[in-house]
């Protein structure tokens, strides 16, 4: 079956520090993949996305993801956190051939300390 | 409007009974989505809708749940004789139409506890 995986529930990180968080998804078919954030109280919004071209994608707020086919990883990646950055980031990928659905991974929350 | 709105933003209502959510897309967006995101679980896809159709219905978890849309735009998703796991926040996005690598705008949620 088609999944994605983020292994990471929660990762607690202190301002200024660099931040990797993980995706992996199950599949040899074709995808899109997308990164969304949930800040609290608040609705999902689309950081970054990569469709096809560059693997290397730069997304809003200093945000950037490498897709790697290989390894059917897209890791998001941002070299300096803010406080601000503190919320809950969801890996979604769409299958090739299924139906525009988007599948999400598990969310992984973000915590940037003092 | 200037949002995907959907209300109520919570519900409380107790084991059996049957409720509405309701979501109100971007004006213009013809393609609508409702999710699921259960406690520590990711988000689940329910059903999606291309105008008033919708296409796939692949992801409702079971004959209790359904979902329409009327003139293109408003969307109510009904669960009937509502169970403890049906409590979850409730998703719905919009974008202009359905295609791979559409911008999804999403709504705040309902939050929805059976109790």
């Amino acid at each position: 079956a088609q999944s994605v995986t983020q292994l990471d529930s929660q990762v607690p990180v202190f301002e200024e520090a660099p931040v990797e968080l993980r995706c992996n998804y199950s599949s040899s078919v074709s995808v899109y993949l997308f990164w969304y954030v949930q800040y609290p109280n608040q609705g999902l919004q689309l950081l970054l996305k990569y469709l096809s071209g560059s693997t290397l994608v730069k997304g809003i707020n200093g945000f950037e993801a490498e897709f790697n086919k290989s390894q059917t990883s897209f890791h998001l990646r941002k070299p300096s956190v803010h406080i601000s950055d503190t919320a809950e980031y969801f890996c979604a990928v769409i299958f090739s051939g299924s139906a525009r659905q988007l599948t999400f991974g598990s969310g992984t929350q973000l915590t940037v300390l003092p | 409007g200037a949002g995907v709105s959907q209300s109520p933003s919570n519900k409380v209502t107790e084991k059996g009974k049957d409720v509405e959510l309701r979501c109100d897309p971007i004006s213009g967006h013809t393609a609508l989505y409702w999710y699921r995101q259960s406690l520590g679980q990711g988000l689940e896809f329910l059903i999606y809708f291309q105008g008033n159709s919708a296409p796939d219905k692949s992801g409702l978890p079971s004959d209790r749940f359904s979902a329409e849309r009327t003139g293109g735009s408003v969307s109510t998703l009904t669960i009937q004789r509502t169970q403890q796991e049906d409590s979850a926040v409730y998703l719905c996005a919009s974008s202009l139409a359905a295609g791979s690598g559409e911008k999804l705008f999403f709504g705040s949620g309902t939050q929805l506890s059976v109790l």
